[in-house]
């Protein structure tokens, strides 16, 4: 079935690095990509998607480009700040299979020391 | 303000005692869900709505029981057959193509 892989935690970064958390997947169809970010003791939000091959989700300064050739949703950003310490989860919309839910991958938590 | 709230925060269970986490959201989605969350193991579907008085089986749905009477409301019991129930659950809703969930601020279960 679908799957989603992401590079495992923690990730440690001193503000102003740059970052890069790798997402891969598996699927049948041509699902839709997301990211979501999860702050410390609260829900999810999405942060960024791409519904087709070659696009690029932005938002807050996060990257991310479908690539089909890789099967990839790598999620990027130039210069990291403290406030962006969380667990990002990438994740994929099987929407016309047998559920029509999302995937998660098992999330990557991030750490910003300032 | 539209969005959907989980209550309580925090819950404590007794050994052999069922207990409620309440999931409403005022969006006016058709879907819902409920994920469980534990420590670097990503979100497991529990279980989902895609209308109202209709619900399946997700992943780990074995202990848990749902219903969805209002479409606003889906409310998630965790009985005695679960018999580790201690994490955090998340209640999310999505309208349209499902893509995009709404999520609670989640509930944190611990058993006494």
């Amino acid at each position: 079935g679908d799957s989603v892989t992401q590079m495992e935690g923690p990730v440690t970064l001193s503000e102003e690095a740059f970052l890069t958390i790798n997402c891969t997947y598996t699927a049948t169809g041509y699902p839709s990509l997301f990211w979501y970010v999860q702050y410390p003791g609260e829900g999810l939000q999405l942060l960024l998607k791409a519904t087709k091959a070659d696009d690029k989700g932005s938002n807050k300064g996060f990257e991310a480009t479908y690539r089909k050739e890789t099967t990839s949703f790598h999620l990027e950003k130039g210069s990291v700040q403290v406030s962006d310490s969380a667990v990002y989860f990438c994740a994929l919309s099987d929407y016309g299979g047998s559920q029509g839910n999302l995937i998660f991958g098992k999330g990557t938590k991030l750490s910003v020391k300032p | 303000d539209g969005g959907i709230t989980q209550s309580p925060k925090y819950l404590f269970r007794k050994e052999g005692q069922n207990v409620t986490l309440s999931c409403e959201q005022n969006l006016n989605h058709d879907a819902m869900y409920w994920y469980r969350q534990d420590p670097g193991q990503g979100l497991r579907l529990i279980y989902y709505s895609q209308i109202v008085n209709d619900f399946q089986k997700g992943d780990i749905a074995e202990g848990y029981s749902v219903s969805r009477e209002k479409k606003e409301s889906f409310p998630l019991t965790v009985t005695s057959a679960q018999k580790n129930p201690t994490a955090f659950y998340l209640c999310a809703s999505a309208g349209g193509r499902r893509e995009k969930l709404f999520f609670g601020s989640g509930t944190q279960l611990s058993v006494l």
